[in-house]
């Protein structure tokens, strides 16, 4: 079965310094992988998926097959990244759309 | 409406109560999700409708759980006998069907605390 690892519960850096939030994936296919953002109050939304391999917010993410990796990163930080980061897999093909393992999340705190 | 809706937004039952939870997905979208999140730990999927079918329910927990949706678009998840583990906040999700796999439209969650 397929797993995703957030080691980081909390994370704090301050305006202005790069971040990176990590994810790490255990699957034996070929994963599709995506970052899932909870700003608070708000609902639980897309940030970006690794097969558009775009920047979105000035955060982008590599996806690593040798490392299982799929790390979050912003080279700087802003105090309205604040927020829950969830990490997730989706396997590709089959008929599973939309059922994805999400990793514990990540609460990034950005310092003014 | 502009996202998907959920409701209750709250609910406080007691241990052995019977509970329905209520998801009217965004429209068009044909897919319809369910997920639970427990406290500090991420959604972890119940079930999913393409269309008025349960496409795939290998997430949910045991019996007690059933979900329908009879007419393709609103969803309810029911529990039967509620348990005090079963207390988390249940999300629901709706995508168009194949398009932009993995971007699912979250609801706000219904917080459900069983006592």
């Amino acid at each position: 079965a397929q797993r995703v690892t957030q080691p980081e519960k909390l994370l704090s850096v301050f305006k202005g310094a790069p971040v990176e939030l990590k994810c790490n994936y255990s699957y034996s296919g070929s994963p599709e992988l995506f970052w899932y953002v909870q700003y608070s109050r708000q609902r639980l939304q897309l940030l970006l998926r690794h097969i558009s391999r775009e920047s979105i917010k000035g955060f982008t993410a590599d996806l690593n097959k040798g490392e299982t990796s799929f790390h979050l990163k912003k080279p700087f930080a802003q105090e309205e990244d604040s927020a829950m980061y969830y990490c997730a897999l989706h396997k590709a093909g089959g008929t599973s759309y939309g059922k994805l393992t999400f990793g514990q999340g990540t609460i990034l705190t950005v310092h003014p | 409406g502009a996202g998907v809706s959920q409701t209750p937004s709250n609910k406080v039952t007691e241990k052995g109560k019977y509970v329905e939870l209520r998801c009217d997905p965004i429209s068009g979208h044909t897919a319809l999700y369910w997920y639970r999140q427990s406290l500090g730990q991420g959604p972890e999927f119940l079930i999913y409708f393409q269309g008025t079918g349960a496409a795939d329910d290998s997430g949910l927990p045991n019996d007690r759980f059933f979900a329908v949706r009879p007419e393709g678009s609103v969803s309810t998840l029911k529990i039967q006998r509620t348990e005090r583990g079963d207390s988390a906040v249940y999300l629901c999700a709706s995508s168009l069907w194949g398009a932009n796999t993995g971007e699912l439209f979250f609801g706000e969650g219904s917080r459900l605390t069983v006592l």
